[in-house]
């Protein structure tokens, strides 16, 4: 099957400036997570969709971060404006529900460098 | 709150020698717990999870992890490594909203030396 798709896999941008990722997730799976990975961390969650609707968004930065999955399947996750504050990886994952027991199937991801 | 923790940043062993990667948790409930892997400029690849059952847990690419309750932990090991693993490993969590969200640790940089 055909992994999750993100893009642009680089982006650099200016601090104020705005940027957009994409995510297509796997084939069937209901779930999409986006996670935000800062250097030398642990992935933290920014938000979560099951099918077009949002399951959890408590981590999101609501003034700056929105995101969207309007038909359920592909998403994109969008920061305006931006702070060198966030420079990370941001890794879109899916799972076939929102399961405790459900592994989660990663990206690649999309690294940010804010100038 | 659940949360995991790695208590070593890096792990350096020998080609052929055994590994353990370290992760001990601390979750309200009955634990599911997670190995991932993640490879340089790569999104994170799943190897295993405990559900409940049998205390040893067999992945992928010859990883297994022990689940022990008393200790409260979920160490990931491999009986012979190879230089090919070296990579950064993540143990995780489940949230406890029950959704399905990951709580990560710090993540343990495995290297493995010819």
């Amino acid at each position: 099957e055909a992994g999750v798709a993100q893009s642009p896999r680089y982006k650099i941008i200016e601090k104020r400036q705005s940027v957009a990722f994409w995510c297509n997730p796997i084939s069937g799976h209901a779930t999409l997570y986006w996670y935000q990975q800062i250097l030398g961390q642990g992935p933290k969650l920014l938000i979560q969709f099951q099918n077009n609707g949002v399951v959890d968004d408590s981590q999101l930065p609501k003034d700056r971060f929105s995101a969207e999955r309007l038909k359920g399947v592909d998403s994109t996750l969008k920061i305006q404006p931006a702070k060198l504050e966030d420079s990370a990886v941001y890794l879109c994952a899916s799972s076939l529900d929102s399961g405790n027991n459900q592994p989660q199937h990663f990206g690649d991801g999309t690294r940010l460098s804010i100038l | 709150a659940q949360s995991v923790a790695q208590p070593e940043d890096q792990v350096n062993v020998a080609e052929g020698n055994p590994l353990t990667v370290k992760c001990t948790y601390s979750v309200s409930g009955n634990p599911y717990l997670f190995w991932y892997v993640q490879y340089p400029n790569r999104g994170l690849q799943f190897l295993l999870k405990y559900i409940t059952g049998d205390n040893l847990v067999k992945g992928s690419y010859g990883f297994e992890a022990e689940f022990n309750k008393s200790q409260t932990s979920f160490h990931l090991k491999k009986p012979s490594a190879l230089v090919s693993d070296s990579a950064l490993y993540f143990c995780a969590v489940p949230g406890s909203s029950n959704t399905g969200k990951l709580i990560f640790g710090q993540g343990t940089t495995l290297q493995v030396k010819p």
